[in-house]
């Protein structure tokens, strides 16, 4: 099976803009959809991202998500940084079983 | 609206079996694929287990051979029945609507498994 690697952590200020990566060991990252979750702490998670680049209703748009086969990747892209943000980020796909990535944790500060 | 509710975590010894429980509302459990995805104390996500609406049943390699799904339709209810429990599957357990893109989660269970 195939591992997703994402950064242990990412900061920016409120406002800003900030990309998580999500980068696919083996096999193509445009086989298979990538999700992304949201978990704020001692909650449960919830869907921002579903196939590839769809917004659940209710979800911002300043958040948004894309894969780049160049690089094997998906990315998770929030603009206009808020506190309420602040949290980690899961990304998901799937071939012959369901992979979480190691989760990156947003600070916004 | 959609609600999932888990109840069945608690303190168990290793060896020990433990059933978990999700009450779905707002929408019809055989209908739907249903998953189980767990979480270690401060680490990330693990999906353990998955129902399709035809009865498919699918498990992650940690859990193979211990763990069963199920549902019961007339109860709206899916379960985990977890068998010879080990440290290592200490978690929160949430039950999920959906199996690639989930978009319900429950708020989950916390099984700790400690002799």
């Amino acid at each position: 099976n195939f591992m997703l690697t994402q950064p242990h952590s990412v900061s920016e200020s409120p406002g800003k803009t900030v990309t998580i990566s999500c980068t696919r060991s083996s096999g193509s990252i445009a086989s298979n959809y990538v999700q992304w979750y949201q978990q704020r702490p001692g909650s449960a998670p919830t869907t921002v991202i579903y196939e590839d680049n769809q917004r659940p209703s209710g979800v911002p748009d300043r958040f948004s998500g894309s894969i780049d086969s160049s690089s094997n990747s998906a990315s998770l892209t929030i603009s206009g940084l808020k506190t309420e943000d602040e949290a980690d980020y899961y990304c998901q796909s799937y071939d012959s079983s369901i992979v979480f990535g190691g989760g990156t944790k947003l600070t916004v500060l | 609206e959609v609600q999932l509710v888990e109840s069945g975590g608690g303190l168990i010894q290793p060896g020990g079996s433990l059933r978990l429980s999700c009450a779905a509302s707002g929408f019809t459990v055989s209908s739907n694929y249903m998953s189980w995805v767990r979480q270690a104390p401060g680490k990330g996500l693990e999906w353990v287990s998955v129902i399709y609406s035809g009865g498919s049943t699918y498990y992650a390699d940690s859990v193979k051979g211990r763990f069963t799904i199920s549902r019961d339709n007339s109860k709206n209810t899916l379960y985990l029945q977890m068998n010879s429990l080990r440290a290592e599957d200490t978690a929160v357990y949430y039950c999920a609507r959906g199996v690639v893109a989930v978009d319900y989660w429950g708020q989950g269970t916390l099984v700790t498994v400690s002799s």
